[in-house]
């Protein structure tokens, strides 16, 4: 699975729009992007997925750039329970192989 | 979604003692993991345990230090042996619903949060 690349920590006003970046440089063509976070004692917890087009839930969205070297998370009216460290993971969607790689992700800090 | 949880959610043990650590699913699953999450850390995979056969381990982790059961699809075990306190750290079981044909989402359980001393 290819290697991804986030800032350590980010800040955010309360009820502004949180990016969070990630690099992946070296995505294959059958790499998807997800997205996970985990809150302070928590498990992580999806929150969106892509392959190459633009991707939007109830939670948040998800840009991927036009080569997919990079993307970007979009919490768009971040609250103070959206500070968690969100990760980034690159991997092949194989049926039955759900294996997750993590690395140390961006700690984001909403304030209030 | 899967509602996972995990016994016991904490505990302190004397190095050199053994502890097993309970995962139960809500639902039947495929694929079950364990994580490992050391203090300020990230999550690193320990193994992937499917339900019949005998667990796959990651590099760096061998089943004699973490020997995992997997006796049905709703239910695992993860024994962290002859415990030191480096063995210190917050173990997460998660699960993958591929028998719903959706591979997209990947849930975890609450953790065990483990100081050995």
């Amino acid at each position: 699975d290819a290697k991804t690349t986030q800032p350590p920590s980010m800040d955010c006003a309360e009820g502004r729009a949180a990016n969070l970046p990630c690099n992946h440089s070296t995505i294959s063509g059958n790499e998807y992007v997800y997205w996970y976070r985990q809150i302070h004692s928590q498990g992580p917890q999806y929150i969106i997925h892509g392959l190459k087009n633009n991707e939007t839930n109830e939670m948040a969205s998800l840009i991927i750039t036009e080569d997919r070297k990079s993307s970007t998370l979009i919490l768009p009216h971040a609250t103070l329970r959206d500070t968690a460290v969100y990760y980034c993971i690159v991997r092949v969607a194989l049926q039955g192989a759900q294996k997750l790689v993590f690395g140390q992700g961006t700690r984001l800090t909403i304030n209030p | 979604s899967a509602v996972i949880s995990q016994k016991p959610s904490r505990d302190i043990c004397q190095r050199g003692t053994s502890l097993t650590i309970q995962c139960q699913v809500d639902s039947q699953v495929t694929m079950m993991f364990w994580y490992r999450q050391q203090p300020g850390q990230s999550l690193t995979l320990i193994a992937t345990a499917n339900q019949g056969s005998e667990a796959t381990y990651e590099s760096g982790f061998v089943i004699d230090k973490f020997p995992i059961s997997r006796p049905n699809l709703t239910f695992s075990t993860l024994t962290v042996s002859n415990m030191s306190p480096e063995d210190s750290s917050i173990y997460l079981c998660s699960v993958s619903r591929s028998d719903r044909g959706n591979y997209n989402e990947q849930f975890f359980g609450p953790g065990t949060r483990l100081t050995v001393l």
